[in-house]
């Protein structure tokens, strides 16, 4: 059954701890996605990645770090750096193509205790 | 820049009511326009994209949306909602290398 799947599904932080959700895709797809998620605010971009070993910031990289070294798996650790981290986690991934369309997994939601 | 925009924070229609939820787009070139829906504490799932071609595009779950070149919109709608369609929408363009950008979402609520 394909898809993309993020773990865990509920995850807690505390005071200068880093924590590191987790991706991953059986899609095939070459491009892989993290966005953040506020009341209000939509979706924004705090990383991609269009290929293995190679990644770009997004709006909101600050606080925030990622790998790609399988193409199925694109982990973001939210670092101590981050001071409002409490959020909901989206990942994405596509084909790198324009127009293609961007396939969601169910996101993870972070809490700071 | 490219943006997104949802006028509607928030609507609220009558079970069988029609449903019409706007979006306009700010880009250069050619867009690429989605639609995606989220229950709550769920991810997003596709309804409907645009790319060429008809500019009436038929999606899942009865929606449907027109693009207006002239007009920089994607307005979806529905001629009769039911009570599961309560969720959230976000309208979406694909700029370059596969970007998107979001919409800050509309919220759906439908009353009986």
């Amino acid at each position: 059954d394909g898809g993309i799947t993020q773990s865990p599904k509920y995850l807690f932080r505390k005071e200068g701890q880093n924590v590191t959700l987790s991706c991953e895709q059986n899609l095939n797809h070459d491009a892989m996605y993290w966005y953040r998620q506020d009341p209000g605010q939509g979706l924004r971009l705090i990383y991609y990645s269009q290929i293995v070993n190679d990644f770009q910031k997004g709006d909101i990289a600050e606080g925030y770090s990622v790998s790609r070294e399988k193409k199925e798996s694109f982990p973001l650790t939210v670092t101590s750096a981050q001071k409002n981290p409490t959020a909901f986690y989206l990942c994405a991934s596509s084909p790198t193509l324009r127009g293609e369309t961007q396939y969601f997994g169910p996101g993870t939601r972070l809490l700071v205790l | 820049a490219q943006s997104v925009t949802q006028p509607d924070i928030h609507i609220t229609v009558s079970e069988g009511a029609s449903l019409e939820l706007r979006c306009n787009y700010s880009y250069g070139a050619t867009p690429y326009l989605f639609w995606y829906v989220q229950s709550p504490g769920q991810g997003l799932q596709l309804l409907l994209k645009y790319f060429s071609g008809d500019t009436l595009v038929q999606g899942i779950k009865g929606f449907e949306a027109e693009f207006k070149r002239s007009q920089s919109s994607f307005n979806l709608r529905k001629p009769s909602v039911h009570w599961s369609d309560a969720a959230e929408y976000f309208c979406a363009v694909g700029a370059s290398g596969n970007q998107f950008y979001f919409g800050t979402g509309t919220s759906l609520t439908v009353i009986p």
